[in-house]
This record gives C-alpha cells, structure tokens and sequence, in this order.
C-alpha cells in the first residue's frame, strides 16, 4: 500500500542555517510527490510537487528531487529564515492523498 | 489561482446543535472535494471524498450520518457536524481538486475551520 515517512521533529535551526527534512515513500504505481507548509492556524499550501522520478520541485528558495531508487523526497532550503517557522508535510498522491506525520521547523534569530 | 475558501473560520456552539461548513473553489471547478481533520500537532485525517453530484465516499471510522457531506455544486460543499460534542471540537479543512478522484493529482487547501463545542 502508499504510505509516508518523514523525520520526526521538532527541527530546531538558526537563521541562515541549511534545512534538510527527510521524506520517504512507498507507493504503488507512479505517483506525484508533494510537499505542504502549514502556518500556526492555518490551512495547508502547496510548496511544491514533483511528477516523475529525477523531477526537481522548487519554490522560494525549498527544493525537492523525487528519487526512484531510494523511495525518497527530502526537501532542502540552503538558508532559512525565521518566516520559515511552520510545520512540513511530505504527500504522495494516489487515489487519495497520503501524508505524513508532519516535521515542525523552528528557526531562531 | 487555484484559491480555496472555507466559512466560518472559527465557530463555538452548544453540544447537541448542528454546524455547517463551506467549502469554495474560488477560481477553478473542483470535480473532488476532500474533507480532514487534524488534531493538534497531528497530521491530516482524511474523513470523507465528495464528487459533485453524487454521494461522499467515507473512510472507515468516520460516521456519514454525524458528518453530513454535500457536494451541490462545482464551486461548493458542505460538511454539517450533526448533534455536535464536545468530542467533535477539532480543525476541520477542506481541499479541492480539479481532477477526477481516480486520479488524484494536487489538491489545493482551504484555511481550515477551528470547531468548538461547549
């Protein structure tokens, strides 16, 4: 069956800091990888999305490759910002969506 | 684009009363609507798939007769919390898609709905 995994957080990082959030996958069939940001109570927003394997989704300054051969979508930021401070959750999408758990990011002036 | 509405964003009531929610698509016609709940520093649960149209599909678990889903139109559903309880008090979000729900592709999400039931 599809299901997600990602890091268990809370990240903690200074300003400026690199940003890596683990995210891996199982899924039947070729799915779209995504990944959402949730700021403090709000909604979900697209950060971004990858269609294919070796596609590379990026948005302000996130990004995202989708790896076949490792199952996995980490998303990456080399330099965070406090405005970066939200909860992150990696998705695949199949006949429904599957996410995981959520990673919370903290970043410290 | 691709902006989806929820009303209200919060609402307190009284156990026993029932609490309607909208779901919009503002600028794109949703062929499948979705409806979660998440609780606190939880991910999302998926409750229930609506197509417009036609009857919501529920998950295991999830009760139809007490989360009353409506899909009426292309642009619109409805989630109505019946008999509310305390139990109920969640954040319920909807999302939206403008593709078929066999084959899912991005869902674009509302802002959420904070429940509180005294």
């Amino acid at each position: 069956g599809n299901s997600v995994t990602q890091m268990e957080g809370p990240v903690t990082l200074s300003e400026e800091a690199f940003l890596t959030i683990n995210c891996t996958y199982t899924a039947t069939g070729y799915p779209s990888l995504f990944w959402y940001v949730q700021y403090p109570g709000e909604g979900l927003q697209l950060l971004l999305k990858a269609t294919k394997a070796d596609d590379k989704g990026s948005n302000k300054g996130f990004e995202a490759t989708y790896r076949k051969e490792t199952t996995s979508f980490h998303l990456e930021k080399g330099s965070v910002q406090v405005s970066d401070s939200a909860v992150y959750f990696c998705a695949l999408s199949g006949s429904k969506f599957y996410f995981g758990s959520g990673t919370k990011l903290n970043v410290k002036p | 684009g691709a902006v989806v509405s929820q009303h209200p964003s919060r609402v307190i009531c009284k156990s026993g009363t029932s609490v309607k929610i909208e779901c919009r698509s503002l600028d794109f016609q949703a062929t499948t609507m979705f409806w979660y709940r998440q609780f606190p520093k939880k991910s999302l649960m998926l409750m229930a798939t609506s197509n417009e149209g036609s009857k919501a599909t529920y998950e295991q678990g999830v009760e139809k007769d007490k989360f009353l889903i409506n899909h009426a139109s292309l642009t619109l559903s409805t989630l109505t919390v019946t008999s509310a309880h305390p139990e109920d008090s969640s954040f319920y979000i909807c999302s939206a898609s403008d593709r078929d729900s066999l084959v899912t592709d991005t869902q674009y999400f509302g802002p959420g709905t904070r429940l509180t039931v005294l």
